[in-house]
């Protein structure tokens, strides 16, 4: 059973820190792994996708990186602004025979940047 | 492209009643999906639908929840006899599936359901 987990459950730094979130799971067998902003009391807005045969991706301030073999993803924040606080989830779709397209979500990071 | 969109956005109700939740996804997106949030916790998946046909659904949606996608575009999600443990934030979100390069899943608001 594909379990994700994301450590720290939340984090507090000033700003212009650059930051490093973290996002760990169980099954290599993945399609792809998708982190995602939540805003209190919202829905969830994608960032960024990494296919399983990719090993990074990048948005502006924002590069996620993939390591299929040690189950683990990374959501490295440039020069972290207030505008950045928010929860990150990070989320991973079965691949194999599994591949029905559902996500499976860590419980996410709690970010704020203090001004 | 409007983006996914939920409705009601809230609905505060008592132990027993029936509650529906409407989804209107992305236009040409043939998946979708509901999730259940329950605070501090990510989303966990309860549905899926490819077009009209829903193809999988998790152990969490017991016999008291029912979901529909009619004519493979907008979707509802019944909940039956609700219970205070129903009490949650339930999100929608819809995708192109494998025809799309990266088959990214657009979320929408939610609807935060609270029963008394």
């Amino acid at each position: 059973k594909q379990e994700v987990t994301q450590i720290p459950a939340a984090l507090s730094v000033p700003e212009g820190e650059n930051l490093v979130l973290n996002c760990s799971f169980t099954d290599s067998a993945i399609y792809n792994l998708q982190w995602f902003r939540q805003d209190p009391g919202k829905g969830l807005t994608s960032l960024l996708l990494i296919q399983s045969s990719q090993r990074e991706q990048t948005s502006g301030r924002l590069n996620a990186s993939l390591d299929k073999s040690s189950g683990r993803s990374t959501l490295y924040i440039a020069a972290s602004q207030p505008g950045d606080s928010a929860t990150y989830l990070c989320a991973v779709r079965i691949g194999g025979s599994s591949n029905t397209g559902k996500l499976i979500f860590g419980q996410g990071t709690t970010l704020q940047v203090k001004p | 492209d409007t983006g996914v969109s939920q409705n009601p956005r809230h609905k505060i109700t008592k132990r027993g009643q029936n509650v529906t939740f409407r989804c209107d996804p992305i236009s040409e997106h043939n998946r979708l999906y509901w999730y259940r949030q329950t605070l501090g916790q990510g989303p966990e998946f309860l549905t899926y639908f490819q077009n009209e046909a829903q193809l999988e659904k998790s152990r969490l949606l017991s016999d008291r929840f029912s979901a529909e996608r009619p004519k493979g575009s907008f979707s509802t999600l019944e909940i039956q006899r609700t219970e205070q443990g129903d009490s949650a934030m339930y999100l929608c979100a819809s995708s192109l599936g494998d025809r799309g390069l990266q088959d990214t899943q657009y979320f929408g608001p939610g609807t935060r359901l609270t029963v008394l």
